[in-house]
């Protein structure tokens, strides 16, 4: 079964830290791993979308990394910022899935206090 | 969010009544989707339509049916609510397959009592 898990589960950090959210996934043929933000009462928003070849994208002050053979991915958010309180969701889609099938993980909640 | 507007926004409805939500996109894309998002759960595909009249289930489907008759409207509807479909529904556009962007709406947050 195609899963995607993340930790931690939550965590603080303050304003102008750096942090690194983790990502494992079983899904298989991998096609591509994306990151999105959520904002409270908001849907998903795109940060990054790296196929099985990328192994870093970044996005402003977000840096994606992908390690295929281990099937682990990283994101890490430099000088944090209030605005970066969010959810963030790892996401992968399998090759040729019907209907481009996106396995979501629960994501991990970041609060950043001043 | 990408000219992708849903209504209701909010809904709280009674148990055995039908409800239809509605996702509307000015982007012109020819897939659309509906997910539902639960505390413990990531994100789940419920049906998704890759044209005007084309569609098929996702994951999570019992209990929902949509349809779609113009490439900019999609509609997602409980035949008859349960509290277990008290969730937050959210749309989202692409415009093709792959490595394409899923664009989401702001959501539909739904209460079955």
């Amino acid at each position: 079964k195609n899963q995607v898990e993340q930790s931690p589960q939550s965590l603080i950090i303050l304003e102008g830290k750096n942090c690194t959210l983790q990502c494992n996934y079983t899904v298989s043929p991998f096609s591509n791993l994306r990151w999105y933000k959520q904002d409270t009462g908001r849907g998903p928003v795109s940060l990054t979308i790296m196929t099985f070849s990328e192994n870093t994208k970044s996005n402003g002050r977000y840096t994606a990394t992908l390690d295929a053979d281990t099937k682990q991915s990283s994101l890490h958010i430099t000088a944090s910022q209030l605005s970066d309180s969010a959810s963030y969701i790892c996401v992968v889609s399998a090759e040729k899935a019907a209907g481009n099938k996106l396995t979501f993980g629960g994501g991990t909640r970041v609060l950043v206090k001043p | 969010d990408a000219g992708i507007t849903q209504s209701p926004r909010h809904k709280v409805t009674e148990t055995g009544t039908p409800v239809t939500l509605r996702c509307h996109q000015t982007e012109n894309h020819r897939y659309m989707y509906w997910y539902r998002q639960d505390p413990g759960h990531g994100l789940r595909l419920i049906h998704y339509s890759y044209g005007v009249k084309d569609t098929d289930k996702g994951e999570v489907s019992d209990g929902y049916s949509v349809s779609r008759s113009k490439t900019e409207d999609f509609l997602l509807t409980l035949e008859s609510a349960t509290s277990s479909q008290t969730s937050v529904y959210f749309c989202a556009i692409s415009e093709g397959q792959g490595v394409y962007e899923q664009y989401f709406g702001p959501g539909t947050r739904l209460t079955v009592t």
